[in-house]
């Protein structure tokens, strides 16, 4: 067990609705990142918030937004879904922005768009 | 766009054959290297993380070098065991600021017992 928790573990949803997606990070740990991994596809980096404030930017998609609050779990809020967002989205967490710390990752959230 | 390359894509081996892939990634502005390994319907954990050119890391029987310079890390495995198979990530990161840890396709490994 990682520590990171991410809920729910698996979502089924029609095309054009809107989900949120949730992250409890390690405790203490202040950087959370998200990623998407689609078939076929290796983990894709969607967005970093540290300590509440957004590091660092991916190829994140407007329709999908993020934030971290100040109890440091992040919400993932993905709008007007697609079939193409069916996927697997994962959390991970870090205790800092140090670039040679390990990143710990949550189980994943399976999104199925219908 | 940054590039994290790895090699071979999947992998077959019989146990205890020694079996490594390969992961490229960019030259320049590198910061650190990181290899974690994914088991199915588990999450991403981290083997490595290195940062220093000809760093050089184990942890039993898998092993790990770095090229900076030349911009590649290989990954070994010694007498590869069943419980060795799983997908093996390498994400690169580099040291500009607002970027972050970005992953290879993974190298997936199965070994026949």
């Amino acid at each position: 067990d990682s520590g990171v928790t991410q809920t729910p573990k698996h979502l089924i949803t029609a095309t054009g609705q809107r989900v949120t997606l949730r992250c409890s990070p390690r405790s203490g740990d202040l950087s959370v990142y998200w990623y998407q991994q689609s078939l076929d596809q290796g983990l894709q980096f969607l967005i970093q918030y540290y300590n509440g404030e957004e590091r660092a930017k991916g190829n994140i998609l407007e329709r999908f937004s993020a934030q971290q609050f100040p109890d440091l779990h992040s919400e993932l809020n993905l709008s007007s879904l697609e079939l193409g967002d069916s996927a697997l989205y994962f959390c991970a967490s870090s205790p800092r922005d140090e670039r040679v710390t390990e990143a710990f990752f949550g189980q994943g959230t399976r999104l199925t768009v219908v | 766009i940054l590039n994290v390359e790895q090699s071979p894509q999947s992998l077959h081996v019989q146990e205890g054959d020694s079996t490594n892939f390969t992961c490229s990634f960019p030259s320049s502005n590198f910061y650190a290297l990181h290899w974690y390994r994914w088991e199915t319907a588990k999450s991403p954990e981290a083997l490595f993380v290195m940062t220093l050119n000809g760093d050089e890391k184990k942890k039993g029987r898998i092993s790990a070098t770095l090229n900076t310079k030349e911009g590649y890390s290989y990954l070994y495995i010694k007498g590869s065991q069943p419980e060795d198979s799983a997908t093996y990530l390498c994400a690169f990161r580099g040291n500009q600021a607002g970027t972050a840890l970005i992953f290879g396709k993974g190298t997936t490994l199965s070994v026949s017992s």
